[in-house]
């Protein structure tokens, strides 16, 4: 399978606390976006890397790419209750198509 | 200016029944990709048309079957359904050519549930 991998699976942080999850793939890669999901509904795009950028920022939004290790980090900094959901990491090569990780449930307590 | 939408929300089906599902993209958009996406798992990518053709195809079977119309809307048709066919299933939209930047658009999703 090409999926990726996310870790942790889930992650439980208090506000105000930063939150970082990790994600590794497995083909080459022309870009790397972050996606998020309230509560199993649609997908929200959060930002996109590509794959001869290192870091990119967007506002409490960090995300790293190390093409060398083929993984990538999603950092958010003064995390909010708000920001309870899932976050998926999705890589598209060549074709169109994106190829989605496992996921990590972030939970936010107030 | 509407997102993309899909319909129907929610819906039941017994094993062996065949399902429709629709989608509308989002303005000025012409491709559209669909995903299923299982309880607790990151969505799978099933096909994705552009001008009115399937242009990829992830790991589906033939029960998954497509088609996009003139106006860019698209429906996925599952045939036979199985009890593993239950899922969310989700539609997005983007932008082939032009002002491309890589963002896909997603519905809220259609919940299917195959008893």
């Amino acid at each position: 399978s090409q999926q990726g991998e996310e870790d942790p699976q889930a992650l439980s942080i208090q506000e105000g606390e930063n939150a970082t999850m990790n994600c590794s793939y497995k083909t080459s890669i022309n870009n790397l976006q972050w996606y998020r999901q309230n509560s199993g509904r649609g997908l929200v795009h959060l930002i996109l890397i590509r794959s001869n950028e290192r870091e990119k920022h967007s506002g409490r939004l960090r995300v790293t790419l190390d093409t060398s290790k083929k993984s990538s980090s999603l950092l958010i900094t003064a995390s909010r209750a708000a920001d309870t959901a899932s976050y998926f990491c999705a890589y598209g090569g060549a074709t169109n198509k994106l190829i989605f990780g496992t996921g990590t449930l972030l939970a936010v307590q107030p | 200016d509407a997102g993309v939408t899909q319909s129907p929300t929610h819906l039941i089906k017994t094993r062996g029944q065949q399902v429709t599902l629709r989608c509308s993209p989002k303005s000025g958009h012409d491709t559209v990709s669909w995903y299923q996406q299982a309880l607790g798992q990151g969505p799978q990518f099933i096909f994705q048309y552009y001008e009115e053709e399937e242009r990829q195809r992830g790991n589906f079977p033939d029960r998954f079957s497509g088609h996009q119309f003139p106006n860019y809307s698209s429906e996925l048709n599952v045939n036979a359904l199985l009890l593993g066919d239950s899922a969310l299933y989700l539609c997005a939209s983007r932008q082939l050519a032009g002002d491309y930047t890589g963002e896909l658009f997603f519905g809220e999703g259609s919940r299917l549930t195959v008893l």
